[in-house]
C-alpha cells in the first residue's frame, strides 16, 4: 500500500524559533497533501490543503504566515511553524492522496513541544 | 456543511466483550465517503474501512463489522470479542466525493481491560 513518511516524529524547540516538518509520499505521487493538527484528546482539525506547484489553501482561522506550507514536488510537502510559541505545541499529521478512491494515507505524525 | 458526531467520548469494556462505536454524520451531498480510523497511543492513523454513499452493504472483517444506514445517517463500528490490543482512539470521518477533505468526528477512546 501507499506509504507516507513524516519527519521528525517529535521535536522540542524554544519559543521564537521555527520548525520544519516534512511529509513524503514514498511510493506514489501526491498532487495533494493535507495537514492536520490534533490537540491532546481532541479530534484532527484540517489546517490546509497543499497542492503541488501552487499556494496552499488554508482553513478558516489558520494563520498562513504562521504555518508556511510548501509543496515543491509531487512527493514532498513541508509545514514550517514560524516563530513558534507554546500554544503551537500540538500533534501535526499529514496525509496524501493517490488521486483515486477517496482514500488518504496518513503520516505517523509529529509531536511539537514549544518551551 | 458536513459534520461527524461521535457521541461516545470514552468506553471501557472487559476483554472478550463486544463493543459498538457510534458515528452519525451530516451532509447534503449525495455522493460521499465514510471512514473509520484507529489511532493507537503511538499516534499514527490506521485505516480500517472506507464506504461510499451508494453502498449500504454491511461489512465484516474478522472481529470488525460495520453497519451503514443512510436512513439514520449512521455508520457504526462493532468489535466482537474485544482484545486489549484494540485499545485506541477510533475516529469516524466523512469526505465529500472529489474533495479528499476529511471531516473527523471527535473520536471515541476505547479501553479494553484484561
Amino acid at each position: 500500500g501507499a506509504v507516507v513518511s513524516q519527519h521528525p516524529s517529535w521535536v522540542i524547540c524554544k519559543s521564537g524559533t521555527s520548525v520544519k516538518i516534512e511529509c513524503r509520499s514514498l511510493d506514489f505521487q501526491a498532487t495533494t497533501m493535507f495537514w492536520y493538527r490534533q490537540f491532546p484528546k481532541q479530534s484532527l482539525m484540517l489546517m490546509a490543503t497543499s497542492n503541488e506547484g501552487s499556494k496552499a489553501t488554508y482553513e478558516q482561522g489558520v494563520e498562513k504566515d504562521k504555518f508556511l506550507i510548501n509543496h515543491a514536488s509531487l512527493t514532498l510537502s513541508t509545514l514550517t511553524v514560524t516563530s513558534a510559541h507554546p500554544e503551537d505545541s500540538s500533534f501535526y499529521i499529514c496525509s496524501a492522496s493517490t488521486g483515486t478512491n477517496e482514500k488518504l494515507f496518513f503520516g505517523s505524525g509529529t509531536q511539537l513541544s514549544v518551551l | 456543511a458536513q459534520k461527524v458526531t461521535q457521541a461516545q467520548t470514552e468506553i471501557s469494556v472487559v476483554e472478550k466483550e463486544d463493543v459498538t462505536l457510534d458515528c452519525v454524520y451530516e451532509t447534503r451531498d449525495t455522493t460521499y465517503y465514510l471512514f473509520w480510523y484507529k489511532q493507537p497511543p503511538s499516534g499514527e492513523l490506521v485505516f480500517l474501512i472506507r464506504r461510499n454513499s451508494f453502498d449500504e452493504q454491511n461489512e465484516i472483517s474478522g472481529r470488525y463489522s460495520w453497519n451503514f444506514q443512510k436512513s439514520t445517517s449512521s455508520f457504526n463500528f462493532t468489535i466482537t470479542a474485544s482484545q486489549v490490543v484494540d485499545s485506541a482512539v477510533y475516529f469516524c470521518a466523512l469526505s465529500v466525493s472529489g474533495t479528499y477533505k476529511y471531516i473527523f468526528g471527535t473520536g471515541t477512546r476505547l479501553k479494553v481491560l484484561a
